[in-house]
């Protein structure tokens, strides 16, 4: 099955630089992709929905890029500031499956 | 927005005892998901339900898990009888269509199993 590989686990930058999440994924068949960020005692939020056929996916203040020739999808966070200290996992999708299947996670700290 | 509520947030028992944790998903939605988060690790799969049926499960889910969804009332994720190993945060979602759709989670169900 699906296997979703999430790097760093942990990660620190300092405000108002960038900070980028990548995961990779086995199956060719994906086709959807998520991304969610979870703060503490919170639920996970979604950030953004991607489909295979769009490379490049601007949000407000990250950009999540989709190599689909690498298997390898990117969340990249541009001029961090505090509220973007979170959990992010990314979630893939496979076409004909009933389940998404998460990275481990990457805990975001922000520093002032 | 659309809010997935869990209860209980967190649930302490014994070894042995039955559990069933209880999601109130989206009005709407037709699609309803448990997920398995030990701490540290990543959110796994259980279970996801539709139309009144288990759709897809993993194997994760147990011959000791059941969920249900009697007509308008909570899905729940019965855990009968518990294990140690079944301590973790569970997490409930719902999407409209299908899980290529957004999922809506809830916060979350902290299980501890002594």
């Amino acid at each position: 099955g699906e296997q979703v590989e999430q790097r760093p686990p942990h990660l620190s930058v300092r405000e108002g630089d960038s900070a980028v999440i990548t995961c990779t994924y086995t199956d060719p068949n994906s086709y959807y992709f998520f991304w969610y960020k979870q703060e503490p005692g919170a639920s996970l939020q979604l950030l953004m929905k991607v489909f295979s056929s769009t490379e490049i996916n601007e949000g407000q203040g990250f950009t999540v890029l989709l190599n689909k020739k690498d298997k390898r999808l990117s969340l990249n966070l541009t001029a961090a500031h505090p509220g973007d200290s979170a959990a992010y996992f990314c979630a893939v999708g496979t076409e004909g499956a009933d389940r998404l299947t998460f990275g481990k996670g990457t805990q975001l700290i922000i520093q002032p | 927005g659309p809010k997935v509520l869990q209860i209980p947030s967190h649930q302490i028992i014994d070894m042995g005892q039955m559990v069933t944790l209880n999601c109130d998903p989206v009005s709407n939605h037709l699609y309803f998901y448990w997920y398995k988060q030990i701490l540290g690790q990543q959110m796994e799969f259980l279970v996801n339900f539709y139309n009144g049926k288990v759709m897809e499960k993993s194997k994760l889910f147990k011959d000791q898990f059941s969920v249900e969804r009697p007509d308008g009332s909570y899905f729940t994720l019965k855990i009968q009888p518990t294990a140690l190993e079944d301590s973790a945060v569970y997490f409930c979602a719902s999407s409209l269509t299908g899980p290529n759709e957004r999922l809506f989670f809830g916060h979350g169900t902290k299980l501890s199993v002594l």
